[in-house]
């Protein structure tokens, strides 16, 4: 059984960075890749990056280009996701998910991280 | 890159049929056969409902079904049912390791 558990809810100051992480369960992060993505308060989803484990790279989206790191750890079957340079606009919830069909297309989610940024 | 358009709410009876569109450009959606649909409940994480325009995973009733035509990708829900008022979202890939998400609609039950 697929299992994307996310680590904990955080409070930043602005300039301050976050780290998120996501403990995969029920199969190898080597073996699909893995989105980051995010939600604002009543906003749209929006992908942040994606993360291919097996073949060793990360892209980010544009937008985030200079301010995410995606990392992974094989040994506990983890992927983190770092976020620097924080403002009030970086409040969402923060999602990592997994990419199983053509055109890395998801099938499942993590519970969500929310990150609050406030001074 | 634009996201996608949906229209921001949609509602039905129970037991009627609901049609929500997501129109995108030739370069997203009219470009491949990855759009993918998302039900999100308040307070929950988005949970696949339809991916390559049409498929169903393994648990979601027959009652949700996926199309495309052109640039324009639709989920239609049949014999609507008060669990399915959530926000519902689509997802289009667009290259080069992208993907597209649309604004949302929020589907009510009356």
């Amino acid at each position: 059984q697929v299992q994307l558990v996310q680590s904990g809810a955080e409070v930043k100051k602005p300039g301050a960075s976050v780290k998120v992480s996501c403990k995969a369960s029920g199969y190898t992060i080597t073996t699909f890749y893995m989105h980051w993505l995010r939600q604002a308060p009543g906003q749209r989803l929006e992908c942040m990056g994606i993360i291919k484990p097996g073949v060793g790279s990360t892209k980010s989206a544009q937008k985030f280009q200079g301010r995410v790191t995606m990392t992974w750890d094989t040994s506990t079957n983890t992927v983190y996701m770092d976020l620097s340079s924080l403002t009030s606009e970086d409040t969402a919830m923060y999602y990592c998910a997994r990419a199983r069909y053509g055109g890395n297309q998801i099938d499942y989610w993590g519970q969500g991280t929310l990150v609050t940024v406030s001074s | 890159q634009s996201a996608l358009t949906q229209p921001r709410s949609v509602s039905g009876s129970p037991g009627q049929s609901v049609t929500i569109s997501c129109t995108g450009t030739s370069s997203d959606v009219g470009a491949y056969n990855y759009v993918s649909w998302y039900q999100q409940h308040p307070g929950m994480a988005p949970k696949l409902m339809i991916y390559d325009v049409s498929k169903r995973p393994s648990g979601v009733p027959d009652r949700f079904s996926g199309s495309k035509s052109g640039d324009t990708a639709s989920l239609t829900i049949s014999g609507l049912q008060a669990d399915d008022e959530a926000d519902y979202y689509c997802c289009s890939y667009a290259g080069s390791d992208t993907s597209l998400f649309g604004g949302g609609t929020k589907v009510t039950v009356l």
